[in-house]
């Protein structure tokens, strides 16, 4: 089955820096490749999401790039703020309505 | 904006108590999911549902687990005999016509003790 792997775990950075999270998948088969951004104690809230026909997207401060060959995707966040402190998580699945398989999250901190 | 909802927010019960999980999702959505989350880990797929039937589920949904949609609006997880090792925060999560982006409750956190 679809493995997705996440890195890194943990991410500090100052405010006004960049942020980049990658993520690898194994099943090529996979199509569709959300970013979910968790606050403590609240639900998992869909931030950004590509599809395989799509290699880059944007929305304002964030972007999430896809290179299918190397069965690999990216979230990048600039100019961060404190209000982006949350753990992120890159999942994958194979078709619509089915099981969003995820990685193990990157908690990140945006120091003032 | 319509949400997915999720009671109760916790439910403590006793280990081998039958427990059952109750989400709204939105209203015309079409698939709906239930995954859980153990505390400080990553969220994992249990169960999809689709046109009043299973249409996926993981090695984690076994025979402990069945999922109902009774009515127009509810879909429930039940799980028969708690372990412990059954605590974890359930997320009920459901998406549209076309299938893809799927927006999560806000969670039950089950203890089992």
């Amino acid at each position: 089955g679809e493995n997705v792997e996440q890195h890194p775990s943990t991410l500090s950075v100052q405010e006004g820096d960049s942020a980049v999270i990658k993520c690898t998948y194994s099943d090529s088969a996979s199509n569709y490749f959300p970013w979910y951004k968790q606050e403590l104690g609240k639900r998992p809230q869909l931030i950004i999401d590509i599809r395989s026909n799509v290699g880059e997207k944007k929305d304002q401060r964030i972007a999430v790039t896809l290179n299918k060959t190397a069965k690999h995707f990216s979230l990048h966040i600039t100019e961060t703020q404190p209000e982006d402190s949350a753990v992120y998580f890159c999942a994958a699945s194979i078709q619509a309505g089915t099981a969003l398989i995820f990685g193990k999250g990157t908690t990140l901190s945006v120091s003032s | 904006e319509p949400e997915v909802t999720q009671t109760p927010s916790h439910q403590v019960t006793q280990m081998g108590q039958e427990v059952i999980l109750r989400c709204v999702p939105i209203s015309n959505h079409l698939y709906f999911y239930w995954y859980r989350q153990i505390l400080g880990q990553k969220v994992e797929f249990l169960v999809s549902f689709y046109n009043n039937e299973i249409s996926e589920k993981s090695e984690i949904f076994d025979d402990q687990f069945s999922v109902e949609r009774p009515d127009g609006s509810n879909f429930t997880l039940k799980i028969r005999s708690t372990k412990l090792e059954d605590s974890a925060m359930y997320f009920c999560a459901s998406s549209g016509q076309g299938g893809n982006e799927q927006y999560f409750g806000p969670g039950t956190r089950l203890t089992v003790t």
